[in-house]
């Protein structure tokens, strides 16, 4: 059974950092892309980032570009966001995905989502 | 990017209805949308994939059409559990980008 656990969420002022983490287990974590995805309280889907399956391939929404950095580590079967120069804007609960048939660039959808991590960015 | 909007961004119906629930994207995307409903303090769930597919344990009631710019996704007969937000996605880009969403409520 495919599972995807996510933590690290928490309160930060605003310039601050966080690093959010995704744990997974039932699927070979390596042979697929994953992806974060935020939602906001009450409002809709927001795409941030996307990696590949080897780590060597990253793309971000511009909202986040320069700020955030996606990475992962296999041997962990974890991904990571690293979040900086937090604004307020950013305050949402971040989901991460797995990617149905693997490949990011292959157009592949959000087949497997965690349950999310709630970030509050606030003074 | 690829802008994708929704429409209606809600709508009321009765079980049994048919609903058709609409997407369009600000380019052709070819059959790279995706389709997702989120219940209530749920995680999105996968239910159509490249436009048409049904993704494996969603029930045939729900269908995905269309292709380019202009999408489709219909719940042939409305049940209970189909009241939830609807969200379309585009896979064409790497920068993934959602609908607004369609909110289906109980009439």
């Amino acid at each position: 059974e495919v599972q995807l656990l996510e933590s690290g969420g928490g309160l930060v002022q605003p310039g601050g950092s966080l690093r959010l983490s995704c744990a997974a287990s039932g699927f070979s974590f390596t042979n697929y892309a994953m992806s974060w995805v935020r939602q906001a309280q009450g409002k809709g889907l927001d795409w941030v980032s996307g990696i590949s399956g080897s780590g060597t391939s990253t793309y971000y929404a511009d909202s986040v570009e320069g700020r955030f950095t996606i990475s992962r580590d296999n041997s962990k079967n974890t991904l990571y966001l690293q979040m900086d120069s937090l604004r307020a804007e950013d305050t949402a609960l971040y989901y991460c995905a797995k990617i149905l048939s693997g490949s990011f660039e292959g157009g592949g959808a959000f087949d497997y989502w965690g349950q999310g991590t709630l970030v509050t960015v606030s003074p | 990017d690829i802008q994708m909007t929704q429409s209606p961004s809600s709508l009321s119906a009765s079980v049994g209805d048919r609903v058709t629930i609409t997407c369009r994207a600000s380019q052709t995307i070819g059959n790279y949308l995706n389709w997702y409903q989120q219940k209530p303090g749920k995680a999105p769930k996968l239910l159509i994939y490249a436009a048409s597919r049904l993704q494996s344990g969603v029930p045939s009631r729900f269908s995905g059409s269309g292709s380019g710019t202009d999408f489709t996704l219909t719940i042939s007969s409305l049940q209970p559990e189909d009241f939830a937000t609807y969200y379309c996605q585009q896979s064409y880009s790497t920068l993934r980008t959602f609908g607004q969403g369609t909110k289906v409520e109980i009439k």
